[in-house]
């Protein structure tokens, strides 16, 4: 139980184009998903939460209009790259939590995004 | 500020050497310590949640304890599938839901 899918796996695009990573909680309901970048070597830095029909919550130094994130429904959030450079080339992961303060997150395999 | 850090940042055993990772933390106030395994290229695979000061928690060959500023994953018997980074995270009572991660302890298991 508790897997999350996350598409695609691996994205190789020019500068300039926009990208969109999916994850989908596929048996369980998400109430809440999160999306992190990953340096190699480093640990997860969180980039946004989400809630499902609200807007995301950003931290501090994350572009809202540059990583713009849709949580529609309750199995599904969206990470678009938006105009993307090659500074922005990383390993994206998301996650995905169930009802109730104290779920453990259950990650996606992740996006590596190379951009040339 | 709250903050986790583990050790040692890499760990080489042999196989069937038992040893034990370290997560060190300050936080505010813990709501839980989550322990995840990452293979490289994937994201984390959750292990387990530690919610309590003398807890422990088993799977196969590894266990978690936790005391008021640290946890242990103790590794029994380790075989080379157990390879892996090890990550640590804690959720503070404030700030809903969010974790904050150690950088990890990698741990190659050799035959």
């Amino acid at each position: 139980g508790a897997v999350v899918s996350q598409h695609p796996s691996r994205v190789i695009c020019k500068s300039g184009t926009s990208v969109k990573i999916e994850c989908r909680s596929l048996d369980f309901q998400a109430t809440t998903m999160f999306w992190y970048r990953q340096f190699p070597k480093q640990s997860l830095m969180l980039m946004a939460t989400s809630n499902e029909g609200s807007k995301a919550t950003y931290e501090q130094g994350v572009e809202k209009d540059k990583f713009l994130i849709n949580h529609a429904s309750l199995t599904l959030s969206t990470l678009t790259v938006t105009s993307a450079h090659p500074e922005d080339s990383s390993f994206y992961i998301c996650s995905a939590s169930g009802r109730g303060v104290i779920q453990p997150q259950h990650f996606g395999d992740g996006t590596r995004l190379s951009i040339l | 500020e709250d903050q986790v850090t583990q050790s040692p940042e890499a760990l080489r055993l042999q196989e069937g050497e038992s040893s034990s990772l370290n997560c060190s933390y300050t936080v505010s106030g813990l709501r839980g310590l989550f322990w995840y395994r990452q293979d490289p290229g994937k994201g984390p695979e959750f292990l387990f949640t530690l919610y309590s000061a003398g807890e422990e928690k088993e799977k196969e060959r590894l266990k978690a304890t936790l005391t008021k500023k640290e946890s242990f994953l103790h590794i029994t018997a380790p075989k080379p599938e157990d390879s892996a980074t090890y990550l640590c995270a804690v959720q503070p009572n404030t700030g809903f839901q969010k974790l904050v991660f150690g950088t990890g302890t990698r741990l190659l298991v050799s035959p």
